[in-house]
Formats: C-alpha cells, structure tokens, sequence
C-alpha cells in the first residue's frame, strides 16, 4: 500500500520556539493532506485540509496563525506550530488521500512535547 | 459523514476469533462501511471497506448486514499485535477527497 511518512517521529521543545513538522507522500502525489491532533485516549480530531498550491483550510476553534501549513509540492506539507505552549502537546497526524483506491493513508504521527 | 456506534472496549483471548461490531441505523445507500485500525502510538491504518456484499482480505472479513444497518468486522485468528482502537467510518461514494472522521472507536485488548 501507499506510505505516507512524517518527520520526525517525536520533539521535546521549549515554550515559545516554533516546531516544523513534514509530512510526505512517498509513492502517489497528493494534492490535498490532511492534519489531525490527538490527545492522550481520546480520538483523532482534524485540524486542517492542506491543499496543494493554495491555502489551507482550518477546522473551527483551529487558529490559523499559530498552526500554519505549507504545501508546495504534491508530496509534502508541512505544519510548523508556532510557539509552542504546553498545551499544545499532542501527537500530530498527517493523511493523505488516494483517490483511485478511495482509501486515506496515515503517516506514523509526530510526538510533541512542549516543555 | 452518518454516525456510527460502536463498544468501548472489547477483549479478547489470542488465537481466537474477533467480532467487532458496529451499528450505523441511519446509514443511506451510497455510504460505503470502511474500518482502520490505530496500533499504540501510530498513525491509524486502512483495514477494510465495503457497500452491500461481505468483503475479505488478508487483515480481516467484513460482515455487513442485509439492511445494512449494522456490521461486523471480523479477526480470524487474534494475535498480541491485533491489540489497537478500530474505528468503523461511514463514507459516501461521492466524498471524493475529504477527510475521515473518527468517532471514539472500539478498544481491543488481546490477552495472551
């Protein structure tokens, strides 16, 4: 099946720095990704659509300006969390989708932790 | 996305069969049942979809119900890595290139 890695697979950071994360499609080309949050025992929820070429679109109660996604080519996007809180410790997931087969594939998520 | 509900939890000895299931009463025709699976710690993972007709591959059976109102996912053979959070999305035909949304899911534990 179609991988979807993410980089890096964890950080620890100080309260304040910003975070950049990437998320790659490694064998199909995805003009749309995915980005979702998930805190500990609770379910994924989804942040943003992160379209190729244009802007992202953000979920409500997701602020833009501190979550900001870049994608410039149609195999990577990127979230970079500006700084970083404690409270946005989380684990970040990416998707991507392939259309032909109907199915989303999921990087393996990025640990943050903001000290 | 049509609701789905599934059990908390379940669990379930080794080497035995699995039958997790999940009720979606308002499901319309063109919503297919798809299932992923979350290991510990990983990004979810694609199990199985299906429409009207019960679906097998080498991960797991899908059992979908005659009115389609509830199906069944099915583990032949649990094993200790089966351990995760399953998740039963309905999705229309028709959502192209949108994103999953995951309700709360069905915990397994798989005792050894």
């Amino acid at each position: 099946g179609a991988v979807v890695s993410q980089h890096p697979s964890w950080v620890i950071c100080k309260s304040g720095t910003s975070v950049k994360i990437e998320c790659r499609s490694l064998d199909f080309q995805a003009t749309t990704m995915f980005w979702y949050r998930q805190f500990p025992k609770q379910s994924l929820m989804l942040m943003a659509t992160s379209n190729e070429g244009s802007k992202a679109t953000y979920e409500q109660g997701v602020e833009k300006d501190k979550f900001l996604i870049n994608h410039a080519s149609l195999t990577l996007s990127t979230l970079t969390v500006t700084s970083a809180h404690p409270e946005d410790s989380s684990f970040y997931i990416c998707s991507a989708g392939d259309v032909r087969a109907d199915t989303q594939y999921f990087g393996p998520g990025t640990r943050l932790t903001v000290l | 996305d049509a609701k789905t509900t599934q059990p908390n939890s379940m669990e379930s000895n080794e080497e035995e069969p699995v039958h997790l299931p999940c009720n979606h009463s308002t499901i319309s025709g063109t919503d297919y049942i798809h299932w992923y699976r979350q290991l510990p710690s990983q990004g979810p993972e694609y199990v199985i979809h299906g429409l009207t007709s019960n679906v097998n591959n080498r991960m797991a059976s899908l059992a979908i119900a005659e009115d389609r109102k509830s199906s069944t996912l099915i583990l032949h053979r649990a094993t200790l890595r089966d351990a995760a959070v399953y998740y039963c999305i309905l999705r229309d035909v028709n959502s192209g290139n949108t994103p999953l949304v995951f309700g709360k899911g069905t915990r397994l534990s798989v005792i050894a």
